[in-house]
């Protein structure tokens, strides 16, 4: 079964940082390029980051930029998010999500791991 | 960066077809994909590229772009399709995504 397990969440003081982790099993984890996306408390869906198969290409949405970081063990089958510099509005759920971008165009997010919540707050 | 726009809410009644639409500029070159999120659950997607349904998802989910707009439609809807959807595309610069701003489905 394709699975995927976030974890590291949790309530931290603005301008602290906090790393989350994803765990993936049941495909070839270095095949895949890999998403994080969050959704603040009853809103909507936005993609913060990908990370390339090798980890030689990263892409960041600009409200994330300089502050966020993406990495992947492919080892270890473990995708990161390193959050540094948060700030109230990072609060989220944060998701991690197999991306499978391809040249036809025919991207998806699936599957999608069960979350995590990060609580930014003094 | 690009936007994508959905109508906020939608309802429909119980057997019923109902149309989600999704505009912007990148959906000229780009496919939208589609998903569907129930209160308390991540995200599961429906649609992706032309009109691809993954394994499991009923055959009265389909999919369709023209010009600017992609199109999610259910067709027979049913209680249990009562959720949230969301549009995704690459924005575009072809690197980055971006997620629809969301419709409530309705089913009455």
């Amino acid at each position: 079964e394709v699975q995927l397990v976030e974890s590291g969440g949790g309530l931290v003081q603005p301008g602290g940082s906090l790393r989350l982790s994803c765990a993936a099993s049941g495909f070839t984890f270095s095949s895949y390029w890999m998403s994080w996306v969050r959704q603040a408390p009853g809103k909507g869906l936005e993609w913060v980051a990908n990370i390339k198969q090798d980890g030689s290409e990263k892409y960041y949405v600009d409200s994330v930029k300089g502050r966020f970081t993406i990495s992947r063990d492919n080892a270890k089958n473990s995708l990161y998010l390193q959050m540094n510099s948060l700030r109230a509005e990072d609060t989220a759920v944060y998701y991690c999500a197999r991306d499978q971008r391809t040249a036809a165009g025919t991207d998806r997010f699936d599957p999608w791991g069960q979350g995590t919540l990060v609580t930014v707050s003094s | 960066s690009s936007e994508l726009t959905q109508d906020p809410a939608v309802s429909v009644a119980l057997g019923q077809t109902v149309r989600i639409t999704c505009q912007g500029d990148s959906l000229r070159s780009y496919y939208a994909s589609w998903y569907q999120q129930k209160p308390g659950q991540a995200p599961v997607l429906v649609i992706y590229g032309k009109n691809n349904r993954p394994s499991g998802i009923p055959d009265r989910f389909s999919g369709s772009s023209s010009g600017n707009t992609a199109s999610l439609t259910i067709t027979g809807a049913q209680a249990e399709d009562e959720a949230d959807y969301y549009c995704n595309s690459r924005d575009s610069s072809g690197n980055i995504y971006v997620f629809g701003t969301g419709t409530k489905v309705t089913v009455l």
